[in-house]
């Protein structure tokens, strides 16, 4: 089953309005990633964080590790029409030989 | 640089035809994936290889083949499509350490 949970799964938020998505795994990860898509695109690279309790920003984004390296989260402030997406998190999990996508969490925002 | 090139764009198929989908990368990855991701929904791991020569199933590897045919394509192959298999398809690579994943455009498939 699913081991890289993200919560919520779609929000709709007024232009200006944070947005915050959780990424939850069932364990340990060497590193967390963050994507974004565009609707009608494919999947592309924001960020990663590779430390127990890690913070990057990104102009408005703001990027969290968790201390046991199991969750993350991503906070964009004062969002935009241009944020309007999906957001990912993607990590290999514990010993894994692959990347593990999360189960997304979509973005809308009214002008 | 072209990264990860997929192909076709877009592809009709009817019930029961055949149709492989291609993927290049050329960044010099080991590891390669193939997703795919029905409308309003995450992304499901079909096939995956972490190296050259090795190819293992994902979450919903039933109705699909892969081949890795060397260390920069990597093949998806549908031998009797079916209208569940309708999706829109990504092939992705990763670095060293399973780092920053690359994605290609996507191949919008439709099985009627």
């Amino acid at each position: 089953g699913q081991q890289v949970m993200q919560i919520p799964q779609y929000q709709h938020v007024q232009e200006g309005e944070d947005f915050t998505t959780y990424c939850n795994s069932s364990t340990t990860l060497s590193n967390i990633q963050w994507y974004k898509q565009r609707p009608g695109g494919h999947p592309v690279f924001l960020i990663q964080l590779v430390k127990s309790g890690e913070v990057k920003k990104q102009k408005r984004l703001t990027f969290q590790f968790g201390e046991a390296k199991k969750n993350s989260s991503l906070h964009i402030t004062a969002t935009q029409t241009t944020d309007v997406g999906t957001y990912f998190c993607a990590g290999p999990l514990r010993s894994g030989d692959k990347l593990t996508f999360g189960t997304g969490t979509r973005l809308a925002v009214r002008p | 640089n072209a990264g990860v090139t997929q192909t076709p764009k877009f592809q009709v198929l009817k019930t029961g035809q055949s149709m492989t989908l291609q993927c290049a990368q050329d960044m010099n990855h080991n590891s390669m994936y193939w997703y795919r991701q029905d409308p309003g929904m995450g992304l499901r791991l079909i096939y995956y290889s972490a190296s050259e020569g090795t190819t293992d199933k994902g979450e919903v590897p039933n109705g699909y083949n892969v081949s890795r045919l060397n260390k920069r394509e990597f093949s998806l192959r549908l031998e009797s499509a079916a209208p569940s298999q309708t999706s829109v398809y990504f092939c992705a690579s990763s670095g060293p350490r399973l780092t920053e994943a690359f994605f290609g455009q996507g191949t919008r498939l439709t099985v009627v």
